[in-house]
């Protein structure tokens, strides 16, 4: 039961143009949501995240949007630059089951073209 | 630097060995986790701790064991290593629930 899914495993963008990325969740008991993103042979490095009583944070070039009504959150990278191109994960935290859990998605392998 | 450290970077065990993956990191944290990342999968949680002296399981706990005696380390260990365990593990840290997580670089573990 994939509890947080990010349905496009791959996206290609031209440099200086608008990236989105999407990602849904389906446990209602999530109450912050944050992104990570990954290059090869390295670990996650944290990126932006958004509380559940918000709708929107922005962090310079990034911006994270959320739709608590449709369980939806997305990423926004705007220019997109080619070290933007990365492999980035949404992951959602909560009470899940009594304890305290940080569920992630899939991921989606953004590839910023020059 | 700060962070935290994981090793070995790579390893290769044969069926039914036993290791530990280590993990430390320097920020007295008291949240960290160990992770498992498989293609198409994401990053699947194993164990977590929320401090020194607990652990819990967490999404895909079966062949692996933690313990968390200091706030420092939470090392993971594989009882008797099977090739489904072939994967990489990424430790990761944070100073509470709702803070973004410090990861460790990973260990590449192969299973032959």
């Amino acid at each position: 039961d994939q509890q947080v899914k990010q349905n496009s495993p791959s996206l290609s963008v031209q440099e200086g143009r608008i990236s989105i990325l999407n990602c849904d969740y389906t446990n209602s008991m999530f109450d912050y949501f944050l992104w990570y993103k990954k290059y090869p042979a390295e670990g996650p490095t944290f990126l932006i995240s958004i509380s559940s009583i918000k709708d929107k944070n922005e962090d310079g070039r990034f911006t994270v949007f959320l739709n608590k009504s449709a369980k939806h959150l997305s990423l926004h990278i705007v220019p997109s630059q080619p070290g933007d191109s990365a492999v980035y994960f949404c992951a959602a935290s909560g009470i899940i089951q009594g304890a305290q859990k940080l569920v992630f998605g899939q991921g989606t392998r953004l590839t910023i073209n020059p | 630097n700060a962070g935290v450290t994981q090793t070995p970077k790579f390893q290769v065990l044969k069926t039914g060995q036993s290791m530990t993956l280590q993990c430390a990191q320097d920020m007295n944290h008291e949240y960290m986790s160990w992770y498992r990342q498989d293609p198409g999968m994401g990053l699947r949680l194993i164990h977590y701790s929320v401090g020194a002296g607990i652990t819990d399981q967490g999404e895909v706990p079966n062949g692996y064991n933690v313990s968390r005696s200091t706030t420092e380390d939470f090392p993971l260990r594989l009882l008797s290593a099977a090739p489904s365990q072939t994967s990489v593990y990424f430790c990761a840290s944070s100073r509470d629930s709702d803070y973004g997580y410090t990861f460790g670089s990973g260990t590449r573990l192969t299973v032959v």
